[in-house]
């Protein structure tokens, strides 16, 4: 089983960038697809980013996504940032050797 | 419109057993794989089980393995999962999400459903 890190939480002001990292602990980041999950307070999760980095219909092109195999890493990258980009951010990836999906532990974004 | 809408939830005794109930709509329901995701109070995002879009293939979280069975009825629209042997750890929002592509198991989940609070506790 791998599990997928993530950063507990990241801040920066509006207008600016933020990217959030999600490690692999083991097997290689590109061996199965990763997904970005937004979840505001009281909501529940939605998709940003797919299938490593594409974008559902709807989310704004400000938000994008890649994978780095020399970190084994995923990012999702928001740039512009708004107030109600404010929210948790959850990667999760497919672990196809235990028939079995994982979420990594979510990343409160603050912006102020 | 996709939707899905959980039911079932509520306050259950450690040791106790719940039904929770996922009405699918606006989608050919038996053409996709399904999914139970919880959250805890304040934590993050944690599978709890998966059922193939015909039934025919289900997984499990450790954590759950043995005390949890994910059902569905293709003739109702309907997905189910019987929490047995509850725990407080098990206290959490239940959601649903569908599968977003036919008949494969490994796609990402969209939509969700709004979810459904089960408290174990004595």
């Amino acid at each position: 089983n791998f599990m997928l890190t993530q950063p507990h939480s990241v801040s920066e002001s509006p207008g600016k960038t933020v990217t959030i990292s999600c490690t692999r602990s083991s097997g290689s980041i590109a061996s199965n697809y990763v997904q970005w999950y937004q979840q505001r307070p009281g909501s529940s999760p939605t998709t940003v980013i797919y299938e490593d980095n594409q974008r559902p219909s709807g989310v704004p092109d400000r938000f994008s996504g890649s994978i780095d195999s020399s970190s084994n890493s995923a990012s999702l990258t928001i740039s512009g940032l708004k107030t109600e980009d404010e929210a948790d951010y959850y990667c999760q990836s497919y672990d196809s050797s235990n028939l079995s999906w994982v979420f990594g532990g979510g990343t409160k974004l603050t912006v102020l | 419109q996709v939707q899905l809408v959980e039911s079932g939830g509520g306050v259950v005794q450690p040791g106790g057993s719940l039904r929770l109930s996922c009405a699918a709509s606006g989608f050919t329901f038996s053409s996709y794989g399904m999914h139970w995701v919880r959250q805890a109070p304040g934590k993050g995002l944690e599978w709890v089980a998966f059922i193939r879009y015909d039934g025919s293939n289900k997984y499990y979280a450790d954590s759950v393995k043995g005390r949890f069975t994910i059902s569905r009825d293709n003739s109702k629209n309907t997905l189910y999962l019987q929490m047995n042997s509850l725990r407080a750890e098990d206290t959490a929002v239940y959601y649903c999400a569908k599968v977003t592509k036919t008949y494969r198991d490994d796609y990402w989940f969209d939509p969700w459903g709004q979810g459904t609070l089960v408290t174990v506790s004595s």
